[in-house]
């Protein structure tokens, strides 16, 4: 089947800290990956995407490299802000014309001053 | 580029109760999809419609259903409202070409509260 497993959350971090947030997933075919946020109270923004192996998803300082060895596609920003705290979805897409997008439960991040 | 729309905002209703939600697509996408996200979860799939067809369902019973119109709008309809259908409703568009299915863009988001 196909599914998507986050760290689990809720993460800390001061502000200007090194960020990973991993996501491993299970898929049958070639998925996309994707990263998205919620910021509170509103829906899903896309944050970046990767559509093939050994692709690099960039975006507002955040990047995730789909790296299929391992089916991870791990979320990184060198320097979080205050304005970053969100909860972070990692979702994939088989790439069909069915666009269904597998979540996978979100991590919640809290960035301190 | 107009991004996607959804009404009404928030919506309280008793159990047993039927509602209706409503969704406008980006511009230029022919594709709506649906999804459930209930408090603390990721949002959980629960169809999608092309061409004003169902082109797929996830794990939902009958009571949710949909329709997509020729403007690409699209309405999600729950009857016998339960307390677990409390949740966020997110609307995503998107267009499918020859490729597949390029990337979905969600809405703000319905709040349902059934009491």
């Amino acid at each position: 089947g196909n599914s998507v497993t986050q760290m689990e959350g809720p993460v800390t971090l001061s502000e200007e800290a090194f960020l990973t947030i991993n996501c491993t997933y299970t898929a049958t075919g070639y998925p996309s990956l994707f990263w998205y946020v919620q910021y509170p109270g509103e829906g899903l923004q896309l944050l970046l995407k990767a559509t093939k192996a050994d692709d690099k998803g960039s975006n507002k300082g955040f990047e995730a490299t789909y790296r299929k060895e391992t089916t991870s596609f791990h979320l990184e920003k060198g320097s979080v802000q205050v304005s970053d705290s969100a909860v972070y979805f990692c979702a994939l897409n088989r790439g069909s014309t069915l666009g269904r997008l597998y979540f996978g439960r979100g991590t919640q991040l809290t960035v301190w001053p | 580029e107009t991004g996607v729309t959804q009404s009404p905002t928030h919506l309280i209703k008793t159990r047993g109760q039927q509602v209706t939600l409503r969704c406008s697509s980006q511009s230029g996408h022919n594709t709506v999809s649906w999804y459930q996200q209930a408090l603390g979860q990721g949002p959980q799939f629960i169809f999608q419609y092309y061409r004003e067809e169902e082109n797929g369902r996830g794990n939902f019973p009958p009571r949710f259903s949909g329709l997509q119109f020729p403007n690409y709008s699209s309405e999600l309809n729950v009857n016998a409202l339960e307390l677990d259908d409390s949740a966020l409703y997110l609307c995503a568009s998107s267009l499918v070409g020859t490729s597949g299915t390029d990337t979905q863009y969600f809405g703000p988001g319905t709040r349902l509260t059934v009491l």
